[in-house]
């Protein structure tokens, strides 16, 4: 079955400790992408990557990193998480072809820092 | 920066009514996506609907575009109580050769009742 899963579901952590939510895909897709959701602001995107090893800052990347060795993974990394990335996360996976550029999302990661 | 936006934010209708949600942008675009998603979940594919056509059908979903203006709009014929959900369109705009992004709206909520 065609899917992209994250881990975990849910996170509760304190300010400041490191922390890493994953995202795979069994696709094949070039495309990742990170995207937070936020009551009012709608979807934004924090990180996206081509491909393996080419990844790109979104519309909110301040306070997250990203990687992307391999083409099937694509994890976000919070090095020092604060309050104001409590938020709903969500990883999306598509192909780069022009004339099929369906996004499949993962069922989010919900995210609380106190 | 928000390239799609939809109108209206909410939508209230009854069961068997049709409901019309529309969506602007800013930007050409290659192709125009609507997604679905249901309360706190992952958002899920609707249609495509490429920059080169006005309009297009999947069973009771009616989408079309009008480029000139820059606007899409989405109709959900006799709609039904399981069709409440938020509703998003995203713009894959090119530029630069193959950099893509998906860039998404901040979504109509819609509520059909029993």
């Amino acid at each position: 079955e065609a899917q992209v899963t994250q881990n975990p579901r849910y996170l509760i952590t304190v300010t400041g400790k490191k922390l890493t939510v994953t995202c795979s895909q069994n696709m094949n897709h070039e495309y990742m992408s990170w995207y937070r959701q936020d009551p009012g602001l709608g979807l934004r995107q924090i990180y996206y990557s081509m491909n393996v090893e080419v990844t790109d800052k979104g519309d909110v990347p301040e306070g997250y990193k990203v990687s992307r060795k391999e083409k099937r993974n694509f994890p976000l990394i919070l090095e020092s998480p604060s309050p104001n990335q409590t938020s709903l996360y969500f990883c999306a996976s598509s192909p780069l072809d022009p004339k099929r550029t369906e996004a499949f999302f993962g069922q989010g990661t919900r995210l609380t820092v106190v | 920066s928000q390239q799609g936006e939809e109108d209206p934010q909410a939508l209230s209708i009854q069961e068997g009514e049709n409901a019309t949600m529309n969506c602007s942008y800013k930007t050409s675009i290659n192709n125009l996506q609507w997604y679905r998603q249901n309360s706190g979940r992952g958002l899920v594919h609707l249609i495509l609907i490429r920059s080169n056509e006005r309009e297009k059908h999947s069973g009771r979903l009616r989408v079309t575009l009008d480029t000139s203006k820059k606007s899409s709009s989405l109709l959900i014929t006799a709609s039904r109580a399981a069709d409440t959900a938020s509703y998003f369109c995203a713009t894959d705009a090119r530029s630069g050769g193959s950099n893509y992004k998906l860039t998404f709206g901040k979504g109509t909520l819609l509520t059909v009742n029993p």
